[in-house]
């Protein structure tokens, strides 16, 4: 089956500790995109890629991380620099096209210690 | 900026009462309108696409259309199963990877 794949699905981060957060797709989609959910809030954006080897800051990439070294993967890094990290953390993908929907994973919860 | 305001933020039903949902948007040229479901502690499961006003889109109990300012999402006869978050989520002429989402409805129906 086609999809996207995130983990951990719970993660825990201590004091001046930087994690990452897995995304893996099958779905050969071209585009990429991590998204942040907070209770009462909107998903925001913190980065998304295009294509291989590019990507782009989102509304609120600060504190954040990511590469794309392989069209299925999008790895993101929440530094310590990120002083508010608490939140659940969501990987899409799509075509690339504006039209077409995007997809998402089951998403990463992450908590401070 | 583009902006997308849902309504109600929580709405309770009883099982077969029919509602609908509310997403009013603003944008600079909309590319097309989205309709997610979220249950709690997954991602969103995408359900509808919508491109220009006048157009409908229907799967199971669920209708979605779509106006100039803004769209519905109809419920008909709900089901327990139906309870969730919906999101409303805008692409426009402004970003080719942008989505703006609504903060969501939260959707319960009793048996």
């Amino acid at each position: 089956d086609g999809g996207i794949t995130q983990s951990p699905k719970y993660l825990f981060r201590k004091e001046g500790q930087n994690v990452t957060l897995s995304c893996e797709q099958n779905l050969n989609h071209d585009a990429m995109y991590w998204y942040r959910q907070d209770p009462g809030q909107g998903l925001r954006l913190i980065y998304y890629s295009q294509i291989v080897n590019d990507f782009q800051k989102g509304d609120i990439a600060e504190g954040y991380s990511v590469s794309r070294e392989k069209k299925e993967s999008f790895p993101l890094t929440v530094t310590s620099a990120q002083k508010n990290p608490t939140a659940f953390y969501l990987c899409a993908s799509s075509t690339g096209d504006a039209n077409q929907p995007q997809h998402f994973g089951d998403g990463t919860r992450l908590s401070i210690l | 900026e583009d902006q997308v305001t849902q309504s109600p933020e929580a709405l309770r039903l009883q099982e077969g009462e029919s509602s609908s949902l509310n997403c009013s948007y603003t944008v600079s040229g909309l590319r097309g309108l989205f309709w997610y479901r979220q249950d709690p502690g997954k991602g969103p499961e995408f359900l509808f696409t919508l491109y220009s006003a006048g157009e409908e889109k229907e799967k199971e109990r669920l209708k979605a259309t779509l106006t100039k300012k803004e769209s519905f999402l109809h419920i008909t006869a709900p089901k327990p199963e139906d309870s969730a978050t919906y999101l409303c989520a805008v692409h426009s002429g402004g970003s080719n990877y942008k989505l703006t989402f609504g903060k969501g409805t939260l959707l319960t129906v009793n048996p």
